[in-house]
């Protein structure tokens, strides 16, 4: 049974810091990983997916890498602005299988 | 739509009663997932449409639970005799394939509360 664990359960930073954020997996058939965010309250966001024949995404001040090998993936955020503040939620998917999700990662970026 | 679209997005109900959560995914796609999320816990997933593949109930909490897709597009997820412990934030998500090399979208979820 596909397991995932993201570590640190929360995080605080002073803005303008450079974090990376750790999720990782137990199995590694997977199909695809994807970082989401979450808002107080909120739905989910999608930020980046990862198939599992790439080793990184980008998307402005987010970049995510994927080791399938070694069933870990980061979330890299560039100079932390207070906005970034949320939850951060790592999930992934085998084939015809639903995202399992780790609990995630709780930041607030500190003005 | 433009989005995947939940109603209602907030729900009171009297223990005992029944509720209909309803997701309504992004047209064209195929895979649909419900999962919810209680107070500072994380995502438990409950069930997962594919196409015109049987259903993947396999994580319905109890036989209070169901749900259905009408014409591979609308869902609806009951609760029957609503207890205390349902409540919590219902989420909808849908996915373009169910191959797993899509990304996955969600909604702004249903909060229910049973009192």
């Amino acid at each position: 049974k596909q397991e995932v664990t993201q570590i640190p359960a929360a995080l605080s930073v002073p803005e303008g810091e450079n974090l990376v954020l750790n999720c990782s997996f137990t199995d590694s058939a997977i199909y695809n990983l994807q970082w989401f965010r979450q808002d107080p309250g909120k739905g989910l966001t999608s930020l980046l997916l990862i198939q599992s024949s790439q080793r990184e995404q980008t998307s402005g001040r987010l970049n995510a890498s994927l080791d399938k090998s070694s069933g870990r993936s980061t979330l890299y955020i560039a100079a932390s602005q207070p906005g970034d503040s949320a939850t951060y939620l790592c999930a992934v998917q085998g084939g015809n299988t639903p995202l399992v999700f780790g609990k995630g990662t709780r930041l607030s970026v500190i003005a | 739509g433009a989005g995947v679209s939940q109603s209602p997005s907030n729900k009171v109900t009297e223990k005992g009663k029944d509720v209909e959560l309803r997701c309504d995914p992004i047209s064209g796609h195929t895979a649909l997932y419900w999962y919810r999320q209680s107070l500072g816990q994380g995502l438990e997933f409950l069930i997962y449409f594919q196409g015109n593949s049987a259903p993947d109930k396999s994580g319905l909490p109890s036989d209070r639970f169901s749900a259905e897709r009408t014409g591979g597009s609308v869902s609806t997820l009951t609760i029957q005799r609503t207890q205390q412990e349902d409540s919590a934030v219902y989420l909808c998500a849908s996915s373009a394939r169910a191959t797993g090399d899509t990304e996955a979208f969600f909604g702004q979820g249903t909060r229910l509360t049973v009192v």
